[in-house]
């Protein structure tokens, strides 16, 4: 079975410039998650979705992020502008329809340079 | 508010040895915990589960916690280590229904080694 699949797997920007990560969900999943991880602050939830629908967005850092997932099979988060305290590893992650209970399953993550 | 500490950076084993890595936690309400671990440039593998019954939870690789509701613990243990288990160890706790919906909480991480 195909796992949780991201993309770039990585990127290296300028500052300033947008920069969209992808993620697609294992098939039947109903929950979809966006982590960012850095040394400094180690693994932080910056947004979930049940059901396509945005849940809790108070781990998005400011206005530049921003999270969608049009339908069940895929989610972005975007960077518009980009700055380099950006740079992290962002991964997606996803779970199934029991809730609490289920595994969250991670991709491989997109790893992001800004400079 | 749920929490997760891990208090240990950083853990060294000899292969062979057991090992153990801790993790306490925070919550109101009865708490789900998982294990995860990250090898270098890798994304998060889930290990093992506890969700309810038996305190002793056996998982991928050779790994087991016991979850310890007194000292609100999940430790992490392995009879016998290997060198290739020299990777990230993440703790992570979730409360069904809890303020902390369905996110899971995740400790800062103990990078274990094993050498030879």
């Amino acid at each position: 079975d195909a796992g949780v699949i991201q993309s770039p797997r990585h990127e290296v920007t300028e500052m300033g410039q947008e920069v969209t990560l992808r993620c697609k969900p294992i098939s039947g999943h109903n929950s979809l998650f966006w982590y960012r991880q850095t040394m400094m602050r180690g693994l932080e939830l910056l947004i979930y979705f049940n059901n396509n629908v945005p849940i809790d967005d108070s781990g998005m850092p400011e206005d530049r992020f921003s999270a969608k997932m049009p339908n069940a099979s895929f989610s972005t988060l975007k960077i518009q502008p980009s700055e380099p305290r950006d740079s992290a590893v962002y991964f997606c992650a996803s779970s199934g329809t029991q809730g609490s209970q289920n595994t969250i399953y991670f991709g491989e993550g997109s790893w992001l340079t800004v400079v | 508010a749920q929490s997760v500490a891990q208090p240990e950076d950083q853990v060294n084993v000899a292969e062979g040895n057991p090992l153990t890595v801790k993790c306490t936690y925070s919550v109101s309400g009865n708490p789900y915990l998982f294990w995860y671990v990250q090898y270098p440039n890798r994304g998060l593998q889930f290990l093992l589960k506890y969700i309810t019954g038996d305190n002793l939870v056996k998982g991928s690789y050779g790994f087991e916690a016991e979850f310890n509701k007194s000292q609100t613990s999940f430790h992490l243990k392995k009879p016998s280590a290997l060198v290739s288990d020299s990777a990230l160890y993440f703790c992570a706790v979730r409360v069904p229904r809890g303020g902390g919906g369905n996110k899971l909480t995740f400790g800062t991480g103990t990078q274990l080694k094993v050498e030879l």
